[in-house]
């Protein structure tokens, strides 16, 4: 199975900050690629699909980057409301779409 | 408005089974790829199954290959997932989930919590 490695694990910033999330593949995926946000209680949500490709209303902040193995997710400026964890998620392989461990985003 | 509800969910001793429903609601339940995903307690998310919309394949973690299996009725547009063996390592809350056109999960439930333990 394809495994998915994020770093950080945790990460500290302040509102209006710009962060940025890896994530890589243990083999080539392409652009198969999804990104979500998961905060304490709720399921998951997609925000990135296709490695870049922003979820209907999600805010234009965040942005995903990458193909191939290595990715990224960056929000350009933190807001309170943003402050979960992340997850990618890859979905080359037929059906089997493993996740990275998480990133856990904290004030 | 699209709707997956979990059922099933509870207390079992470790080597008994349970059996999870989804009922989906507001989507075409039969043409995509349905999923299930856990959380243990504390951790991050483990994809767990899947089962075709098209040909009805079916794809397992290895974690739970032998012992899990997903299975779908497109005429009451319920995903299932039968439990046997169960761990204490297969506590968690599990979530069923859409596998939409674009290769992503769209839609999820709002999870049904599994307690292996005695």
């Amino acid at each position: 199975d394809i495994q998915m490695t994020q770093s950080p694990s945790s990460l500290s910033a302040a509102v209006g900050d710009r962060v940025t999330i890896s994530c890589r593949a243990s083999q080539f995926i392409s652009s198969y690629l999804n990104w979500y946000q998961q905060k304490p209680g709720k399921a998951p949500k997609v925000l990135i699909y296709g490695a870049s490709s922003l979820h209907s209303g999600v805010p234009s902040r965040f942005r995903g980057s990458g193909s191939g193995t290595d990715f990224t997710l960056t929000i350009s400026s933190l807001q309170p409301e943003d402050f979960a964890t992340y997850y990618c998620q890859q979905s080359y392989s037929n059906l089997k779409y493993t996740f990275g461990q998480g990133t856990k985003l904290e004030i | 408005e699209v709707q997956l509800v979990e059922s099933g969910g509870g207390l079992v001793q470790p080597g008994g089974s349970l059996r999870l429903s989804c009922a989906a609601s507001g989507l075409s339940f039969s043409i995509y790829a349905m999923s299930w995903v856990r959380q243990a307690p504390g951790k991050g998310l483990e994809w767990v199954s899947a089962i075709s919309g098209s040909d009805g394949g079916t794809y397992y973690a290895d974690s739970v290959k032998g012992r899990f299996t997903i299975s779908r009725d497109h005429s009451t547009n319920t995903l299932y997932l039968q439990m046997n063996s169960l761990r204490a390592e297969d506590t968690a809350v599990y979530y069923c989930a859409n596998v939409g056109p674009q290769y992503y999960f769209n839609y999820w439930g709002q999870g049904t919590v599994v307690t292996v333990s005695s």
